[in-house]
């Protein structure tokens, strides 16, 4: 089993929709989770960081849920602009992240 | 605030020659990362500094890949000699401290992008 799994997608949605994805991860002993968007051919930047009890950041909601292994990422509202690849990022122990391969997000207008 | 500079923004060579990547990380963060990222996937970690201590190369493919962080500033990784499935981006990134401390927010360069031919 992967250590860090993601749907590939792509989510192809309309403007205005809202969209929603998971990751899953294999190490029960996980502290830190994080979610990046990396738009086609740049780097990764760090969208937000997902805490215990769930977080949210204008349209976006990160949640939390240890006792299954995944956390999520909400994108209420979608703009145009929104269109990118999450990466699920995820502590394996107190020194090494481990990245998804990505969840494609398509807004159309 | 300057990022993480990274040189050549791209290189194209052909196999079994030899090519090098420079990094320069925002300034006072003391851990470094090297990434591979192949089209499609997440970035894979190659090597991780803490300063110009070596913290995981458990996914560096040690016969032809290396790394040095001199000084715990600047880093460079070597692929010597390179394969056609080196063919990828290799990222820079740094962080103020290391997973697990609360400051590991992951700055990243704008990649060098490689060819192997």
């Amino acid at each position: 089993r992967k250590e860090v799994e993601q749907d590939p997608g792509p989510f192809n949605v309309p403007e205005g929709a809202t969209v929603a994805f998971n990751c899953t991860y294999s190490n029960s002993a996980s502290q830190s989770f994080f979610w990046y968007r990396q738009d086609c051919r740049k780097e990764p930047k760090l969208l937000m960081s997902v805490y215990s009890s769930g977080n949210e950041d204008g349209r976006f909601t990160a949640q939390l849920n240890r006792a299954s292994q995944y956390i999520s990422l909400l994108i209420r509202d979608s703009k145009l602009s929104d269109s990118a690849t999450y990466l699920c990022v995820v502590s394996l122990n107190d020194y090494k992240l481990s990245f998804g391969a990505g969840t494609t997000v398509t807004v159309r207008a | 605030e300057a990022g993480v500079a990274q040189s050549p923004r791209y290189k194209i060579i052909e196999k079994r020659q030899s090519v090098a990547f420079w990094c320069n990380p925002i300034s006072g963060h003391a851990t470094l990362y090297w990434y591979q990222q192949i089209l499609g996937q997440g970035p894979k970690l190659l090597i991780q500094f803490q300063n110009n201590g070596v913290v995981d190369d458990s996914q560096l493919p040690k016969d032809r890949f290396s790394a040095e962080r001199l000084k715990g500033v600047d880093s460079t990784l070597k692929i010597q000699p390179a394969k056609l499935e080196d063919s990828a981006v290799y990222l820079c990134a740094s962080s103020l401290a290391p997973p697990g401390s609360g400051n590991e927010k992951l700055f990243f360069g704008s990649g060098t992008q490689l060819s192997v031919l």
